[in-house]
């Protein structure tokens, strides 16, 4: 168990709806990351933030946008959903906000199922 | 843009057996990282590489850097069936706050 919890587990919805997916960093981290995995794309970097703020940007949707609160929850929400963005979404977190030797340590994934 | 590539991309080996996973890319950069997936379940950090030269082991696995060859291996020394899994490596953008994944290896280790 890494410390950083998501919810929900699975989800599943239809296209055209919008989602939100949450993550609770491992206490003391005050960096959350955004990932996405899936068969064609593999694994891919979404977006970072540090603190509340918007550190760094990937490859993430314009449909897609995440924040994160003074309590250091992160939320993405995923919107006018499609068919391929079925995919396990993973948070991860860290410590610091960049640089050093920081492991990312990952939560366990939301499973989103667009039908 | 930063391109991260593994091989092989599909490994079965009989336990008892030494075999090695390479990741390559293609910038430079001097950190990476090597996680492991359970099918299902979320990536487990193995490794962290943070210079040139860098070796890491624990148990079975060890795992080196070459930042001027833009290569990383993993190393796994008398295979056991626990050690089926989907390995990844990662390499970070220099920043610290981006990670770059490949596609991974999957592991069978046949008894």
């Amino acid at each position: 168990d890494s410390g950083v919890t998501q919810t929900p587990k699975h989800l599943i919805t239809a296209t055209g709806q919008r989602v939100t997916l949450r993550c609770s960093p491992r206490s003391g981290d005050l960096s959350v990351y955004w990932y996405q995995q899936s068969l064609d794309q593999g694994l891919q970097f979404l977006i970072q933030y540090y603190n509340g703020e918007e550190r760094a940007k990937g490859n993430i949707l314009e449909r897609f946008s995440a924040q994160q609160f003074p309590d250091l929850h992160s939320e993405l929400n995923l919107s006018s959903l499609e068919l391929g963005d079925s995919a396990l979404y993973f948070c991860a977190s860290s410590v610091g906000a960049s640089g050093g030797s920081e492991t990312q340590y990952f939560g366990p994934g939301t499973r989103l199922l667009v039908l | 843009e930063l391109k991260v590539e593994q091989n092989p991309l599909f490994l079965s080996m009989q336990e008892g057996k030494n075999y090695t996973i390479y990741c390559n890319y293609s910038t430079t950069s001097d950190r990476l990282y090597w996680y492991r997936q359970d099918p299902g379940k979320s990536l487990e950090s193995l490794f962290v590489l943070l210079s040139n030269g860098a070796v890491k082991q624990e148990g079975r696995l060890m795992a080196s850097l070459d930042t001027k060859a833009r290569l990383s291996t993993l190393h796994i020394t008398a295979a056991v069936h626990d050690l089926s899994a989907t390995y990844f490596c990662a390499v970070d953008n220099n920043a610290g706050n981006m990670l770059t994944f490949g596609g991974g290896t999957r592991l069978m280790v046949k008894p």
